[in-house]
């Protein structure tokens, strides 16, 4: 079955300690997108990779980085610099071009400081 | 510039009750709009669209209409069920294959 798998479920951080976010799609998206979601403040675009080699900061982009060596995957690290990490993240994808473009979510990762 | 307000929650109610979950957007030109719906501890799932004015998305007895003269999508069923209890989140698609989203209205059903 297609679909977006985002890995771990859960993850921990240590102050100071970079961490990465896997996502994987097999949907063949050339879209790809990283939200971040606190309670009671919906989704924050942080950032997202219309095709491969190519990504452009979203909304809330300090502190984390990635990387579109394939198109079927957009790891993000959430580093050091990112002073409140706890959070809910989501990564999506979609199909480019067209009024009916719709986003296809991963599961999430719950990322809590130690 | 472009936003999504949507109703603030939380929202209980009992089952076979009627839901409305409001929704106004702010846009220059006509965007596509959008309900997603996260059930815990997932991802976020696509419950219906609409992509031009008066357009009525529908899905799993919700529906949305697409009103230009007010600009809303409110979100709508006329029996919710338990299973229903989720957060649902109102969108908006905005230039550069971006979306805009609201911040979420949890509804939790009781029997």
């Amino acid at each position: 079955d297609g679909g977006i798998t985002q890995s771990p479920k859960y993850l921990f951080r240590k102050e100071g300690q970079n961490v990465t976010l896997s996502c994987e799609q097999n949907l063949n998206h050339d879209a790809m997108y990283w939200y971040r979601q606190d309670p009671g403040q919906g989704l924050r675009l942080i950032y997202y990779s219309q095709i491969v080699n190519d990504f452009q900061k979203g909304d809330i982009a300090e502190g984390y980085s990635v990387s579109r060596e394939k198109k079927e995957s957009f790891p993000l690290t959430v580093t050091s610099a990112q002073k409140n990490p706890t959070a809910f993240y989501l990564c999506a994808s979609s199909l480019q071009g067209g009024p009916n473009e719709k986003l296809f979510f991963g599961s999430g990762t719950q990322l809590s400081v130690l | 510039g472009n936003s999504v307000t949507q109703m603030e929650g939380p929202v209980t109610l009992s089952e076979e009750a009627f839901l409305t979950i409001n929704c106004t957007y702010t846009a220059t030109g006509y965007p596509s709009l959008f309900w997603y719906v996260q059930y815990p501890g997932e991802g976020l799932q696509l419950l219906l669209k609409a992509t031009k004015a008066d357009d009525k998305g529908s899905n799993k007895g919700f529906e949305a209409t697409y009103r230009k003269e007010t600009t809303s999508f409110h979100l709508e069923k006329g029996s919710v069920q338990v299973s229903d209890s989720a957060v649902y989140f109102c969108a908006s698609r905005r230039t550069g294959n971006q979306f805009y989203f609201g911040t979420g209205t949890s509804l939790t059903v009781i029997p």
